[in-house]
């Protein structure tokens, strides 16, 4: 079966520690997204990449890092940066970067702060 | 103002009720986006559209270019349908990245 496994589904964080978000793709797609949901707010673009070893800001990079050494895997690090990192993370793909491309989801990784 | 905007915000219907949900937007856009939200918060795609209509199942999605809104009819719905519904539009110009509006919690009661 093809899709998107974000791993962990919770993920707990104690307060200056990095943590990143797994996100693997069997859809042989070549662009990947990071999004964030807050309560009561549209998902808002952290980072994407159209293609291996390539990856740009989204509209809220800062507090971020990813890398994108294979086109299966697309990280999230969530860094010490980020002062508000409690949310719903989402990841998700498209077959390219493109105006009439699907993209799949996800199940969601959701992230606390302890 | 949100660039997408949805309503109602949260919609509660009866088993078998015909819903509406409603979607307008405020940029000129390529494509617009019908997503499915579970409530373990796992998204799937719906609808991808830019123009007319599109049917699939008991859902139908259609939008309206020149006035810049969009609607999701389900018919005779069913709990199993309760989840959050998300409007998000590709704008057009851009590389492909979405929009997303806040999306609406539907409810049906059996």
């Amino acid at each position: 079966d093809g899709g998107i496994t974000q791993s962990p589904k919770y993920l707990f964080r104690k307060e200056g520690q990095n943590v990143t978000l797994s996100c693997e793709q069997n859809l042989n797609h070549d662009a990947m997204y990071w999004y964030r949901q807050d309560p009561g707010q549209g998902l808002r673009l952290i980072y994407y990449s159209q293609i291996v070893n390539d990856f740009q800001k989204g509209d809220i990079a800062e507090g971020y890092s990813v890398s994108r050494e294979k086109k299966e895997s697309f990280p999230l690090t969530v860094t010490s940066a980020q002062k508000n990192p409690t949310a719903f993370y989402l990841c998700a793909s498209s077959e390219t970067l493109g105006i009439n491309q699907p993209q799949h989801f996800g199940d969601g990784t959701r992230l606390s702060i302890l | 103002k949100n660039e997408v905007e949805q309503s109602p915000q949260n919609l509660t219907a009866q088993e078998g009720e015909f819903i509406t949900i409603n979607c307008s937007y405020s940029v000129g856009i390529s494509a617009l986006h019908w997503l499915q939200q579970h409530p373990g918060g796992g998204i799937v795609s719906l609808f991808m559209l830019s123009s007319g209509k599109k049917k699939h199942g008991r859902l139908i999605a259609t939008i309206n270019i020149q006035e810049k809104h969009s609607s999701l009819h389900i018919t005779a719905s069913h709990p199993r349908d309760s989840a959050v519904y998300i409007c998000a539009v590709t704008p057009g110009g851009s590389q492909g990245n979405l929009i997303f509006g806040k999306g609406t919690k539907l409810s049906v009661k059996p």
